[in-house]
């Protein structure tokens, strides 16, 4: 769990604040997700970066902003965000290409309750 | 499009029982199949995977897991319980329509009990 690290660990905003969720990982992968973890719900997933790259965008609303600015770097800029907003964000990564399916490690989350 | 399904919530368990947490998939195509789990405040801990070979795949913390293709299940199993194996597991399956990501079900909580 080491390899994929977070911060902050918990993060408690107003909705008018702007604020940026960190992730970084350790285990030259080329690949970096986000998720996002609410009660009750499967894990949906928000944003994926190949080589830095988004490849994909789960019909995320623009509140949220991420940023791949290399591959062993994700960043989750927050702005205006709602309560429906407050969840545990999680980030993970992997190894994309040659045909082979890697497994993906995730780090240890960001708490975020907006109020 | 992939999916997978946990039919529990919660499984409860006596300690030194053996424990089977169910999940049931749906994909196109060959499956690839993973099992996390997830302790309280943190983050998923990759516990085991099947890509192709033999159906029972050995993991983390004497976990196991069955693939049944018949019956298109992926039952991750443990002879023998622990409290400390408490926690909530989650079943995905990569999603072959995409760049590998992962399909999850909804989790189910463990319950160990001494």
């Amino acid at each position: 769990e080491t390899g994929v690290t977070q911060t902050p660990r918990h993060l408690v905003m107003g909705m008018t604040n702007k604020k940026s969720l960190k992730c970084e990982q350790h285990l030259g992968h080329n690949a970096m997700y986000w998720y996002k973890q609410s009660a009750k719900k499967p894990l949906e997933l928000m944003f994926v970066y190949n080589f830095k790259e988004q490849t994909e965008n789960n019909s995320v609303p623009s509140r949220f902003s991420p940023e791949c600015p290399n591959s062993s770097h994700l960043f989750l800029h927050l702005h205006t965000l709602q309560p429906e907003d407050s969840a545990l964000y999680l980030c993970a990564s992997n190894s994309q290409g040659g045909g082979s399916t890697d497994t993906q490690y995730f780090g240890p989350g960001t708490r975020l309750t907006v109020l | 499009a992939q999916s997978v399904a946990q039919p529990e919530d919660q499984v409860n368990v006596a300690e030194g029982n053996p424990l089977t947490v169910k999940c049931t998939y749906s994909v196109s195509g060959n499956p690839y199949l993973f099992w996390y789990v997830q302790y309280p405040n943190r983050g998923l801990q990759f516990l085991l995977k099947y890509i192709t070979g033999d159906n029972l795949v050995k993991g983390s913390y004497g976990f196991e897991a069955e693939f049944n293709k018949s019956q298109t299940s992926f039952h991750l199993k443990k002879p023998s319980a622990l409290v400390s194996d408490s926690a909530l597991y989650f079943c995905a399956v990569r999603d072959n329509t995409g760049f590998q990501k992962l399909v999850f079900g909804t989790g189910t909580r463990l319950l160990v009990s001494p």
